[in-house]
């Protein structure tokens, strides 16, 4: 069974440009989480997604930041404009949500807004 | 509200083994045990449902105190391999968001 990919595995980019994050959950699963990890701190959940439908964005920082899952497959997190603080590790997870609750981890996308 | 883990780090010789803790303030509906190796995806090792259910690792086991919204992994006979960061991440409902804590960091030596 594939795991959950996020791609682009790395990504540089300077203040103010836009980056996509793309997240590809295991297939099936109709939870989607995305996390994020800031240097020195704690991983911080920004959202969940049941299927296509956005169930707690409760973590998402402020409206430079736009989730979508499309079809209920996909992920995708815009950020958009960048700014230096948003640099960190960004984690995405999911879980089928019935018979068992634990959450997969994708490797990340290491974000670098410089 | 974040929770709170001890020790923030432990050192070890295989063989020997580890507790650590979470405390959350919050009534939890389970706690979810991660292990992080650096760069690299947290991997699930534990859940631990309200009611005593538990799911995870054969090697690995942990302990739920709803009452106390506390709950302990233990690692027995550690191996080179268990060296990484732990996390515990609470959850308030079944499917619902992880609040991780800060981290122990484990090692193990030869």
């Amino acid at each position: 069974e594939a795991g959950v990919t996020q791609f682009p595995s790395h990504s540089v980019i300077e203040k103010g440009q836009t980056v996509t994050l793309r997240c590809d959950p295991i297939s099936g699963h109709d939870n989607l989480y995305w996390y994020r990890r800031v240097m020195g701190k704690e991983i911080k959940f920004l959202l969940h997604f049941v299927k296509e439908s956005k169930q707690d964005e409760s973590g998402m920082p402020n409206n430079r930041f736009l989730a979508e899952r499309t079809g209920g497959t996909y992920s995708t997190l815009k950020v958009q404009p960048a700014e230096l603080e948003d640099s960190g590790v960004y984690f995405c997870a999911s879980s089928t949500g019935r018979v068992s609750y634990e959450q997969y981890f994708g490797p990340g996308t290491r974000l670098t807004v410089t | 509200q974040q929770p709170v883990q001890s020790p923030q780090a432990v050192i070890l010789r295989e063989g020997e083994d580890a507790v650590i803790n979470c405390s959350s303030s919050k009534a939890l509906y389970s706690v979810h045990w991660y292990r992080q190796k650096h760069g690299e995806a947290p991997v699930f090792l534990m859940i631990l449902l309200k009611g005593g259910e538990q799911k995870g690792h054969d090697k690995i086991s942990a302990s739920f105190n709803e009452k106390k919204q506390q709950s302990s992994l233990y690692l027995t006979a550690s191996q080179l391999s268990y060296s990484g960061t732990y996390f515990c991440g609470p959850t308030r409902t079944s499917y619902g968001k992880l609040t991780f804590g800060q981290g122990t960091i484990l090692t193990v030596h030869p």
